[in-house]
């Protein structure tokens, strides 16, 4: 089947700190991969995307890649700030069908 | 501008009584999906349609939820009676190809049962 699995959380990080959290995916065929972000009270923004394997998606200063050897997809920043305080979902699609699936989440606090 | 609007934004209402969220794309999508995300957890697909047609309801509790989608652009999702249970955000989401087949999502309606 189809599933994906990220890191438990809470994740704590002082300001300027380096930022992993880890995907996994199991997935038939060739899906495309996500991460997604939830700010309190709100729904959840994309963030980043990949759609084949090697693809490193970025924005905003986050990056991740699509590796298809070990089916990951962790989720990384150089220094992060406190406005990054939020909830971090992993998903993947599988194009046939326009069928998503989503991890857990990981809350992630980012402290001065 | 958020690519999907949802009403209400919040919404508390009595166990037993009956509640409906509504979604409007801001554009015609293919595909419309209504999902549940409980405080704390990832979000659930409770429907999923293409066009009209739902394409994917085995979440979705029929003997009291409802959804449609009648002309396939705009949808309701309906709670009949609400249990306590069923506080949660409501989330309504788009896909298609015009969208890079990426979903996005709305801005959500929370529900508290009482």
């Amino acid at each position: 089947g189809n599933s994906v699995t990220q890191m438990e959380g809470p994740v704590t990080l002082s300001e300027e700190a380096f930022l992993t959290i880890n995907c996994t995916y199991t997935a038939t065929g060739y899906p495309s991969l996500f991460w997604y972000v939830q700010y309190p009270g709100e729904g959840l923004q994309l963030l980043l995307k990949a759609t084949k394997a090697d693809d490193k998606g970025s924005n905003k200063g986050f990056e991740a890649t699509y590796r298809k050897e070990t089916t990951s997809f962790h989720l990384e920043k150089g220094s992060v700030q406190v406005s990054d305080s939020a909830v971090y979902f992993c998903a993947l699609s599988r194009n046939t069908g326009n069928q998503f699936y989503f991890g857990t989440g990981t809350s992630l606090t980012v402290i001065p | 501008e958020a690519e999907v609007a949802q009403s209400p934004r919040y919404k508390i209402t009595e166990k037993s009584q009956a509640v409906a969220f509504w979604c409007d794309p801001i554009s015609g999508h293919a595909t419309l999906y209504w999902y549940r995300q409980i405080l704390g957890q990832g979000p659930e697909l409770l429907v999923q349609f293409q066009d009209e047609s739902v394409v994917d309801d085995s979440q979705l509790p029929k003997d009291r939820f409802s959804a449609e989608r009648l002309k396939g652009v705009d949808s309701t999702l309906k709670i009949q009676p609400a249990e306590l249970g069923d506080s949660a955000m409501y989330l309504c989401a788009i896909s298609g190809q015009d969208r890079g087949n990426t979903i996005y999502f709305g801005e959500g309606s929370w529900l508290t049962v009482v």
